[in-house]
């Protein structure tokens, strides 16, 4: 089957910028996470979603930063006014449900560069 | 919060070798601690995974072993082969009081197989 989908593989914009990733889970998977990888370290928590809601947004770095899930399936991250720090690969995870002994199974990301 | 250590940073073996990679946590609070592979340009995909009432586990060329008491965990590939060169990433899970289960990844560890 299909596995966790991210568009756009990758995004240029301009710093001040306005810009939205977008994830789509495994077909079935209430939980949902999104992940920064910045260069040459490991993928950091940003946000979790079981089902619609926002049950944990702890790893967001600021108010800049904001993420939506509907309708429980598709999410989008948005990032008002770019900074150039916020230049990093961002990975969307999904899981079948919120436990610890729950794979959870990566996108192939969205690569970020503000200029 | 849970914080991983992560050690080699890089790590070269002859094809046909072994190689081990060792991490350890902080929080004794973790239960859930996957290995996952990272190809260039690719998500993190799982290997192999371990839960903390086993101290052991074994898939083909890989193994995992976990140590509660010290808090850490290695990795072992045997029969190394060059599709095995990647960067690994240990990680930690526990339930967290937002009732995620995010993961805190390890800084990884590049491997290099040379034929």
């Amino acid at each position: 089957g299909a596995g966790v989908s991210q568009t756009p593989s990758n995004k240029v914009t301009e710093k001040g910028k306005y810009v939205e990733l977008r994830c789509d889970p495994i077909s079935g998977h209430t939980a949902l996470y999104w992940y920064r990888q910045s260069l040459g370290q490991g993928p950091e928590f940003l946000i979790y979603f079981q089902g619609t809601g926002a049950a944990d947004d702890s790893g967001l770095p600021n108010d800049r930063f904001f993420a939506v899930r509907p309708e429980g399936s598709v999410s989008t991250l948005k990032i008002q006014r770019t900074e150039r720090g916020d230049s990093a690969v961002y990975l969307c995870a999904s899981s079948l449900i919120p436990s610890s002994n729950n794979e959870q199974f990566f996108g192939p990301g969205t690569r970020l560069t503000v200029l | 919060g849970e914080n991983v250590e992560q050690h080699p940073s890089t790590l070269s073996v002859q094809e046909g070798d072994s190689a081990v990679i060792k991490c350890t946590y902080s929080d004794s609070a973790s239960n859930y601690f996957p290995w996952y592979k990272q190809e260039l340009g690719k998500g993190p995909q799982l290997i192999i995974d371990i839960r903390s009432n086993v101290g052991e586990k074994k898939d083909q060329r890989i193994a995992v072993t976990l140590n509660k008491t010290a808090k850490h965990f290695s990795l072992h590939i045997t029969e190394t082969q060059p599709e095995d060169s990647a960067v690994y990433f240990c990680a930690a899970s526990q339930r967290s009081g937002a009732g995620s289960y995010q993961l805190t990844f390890g800084k990884g560890t590049k491997l290099s197989v040379i034929p």
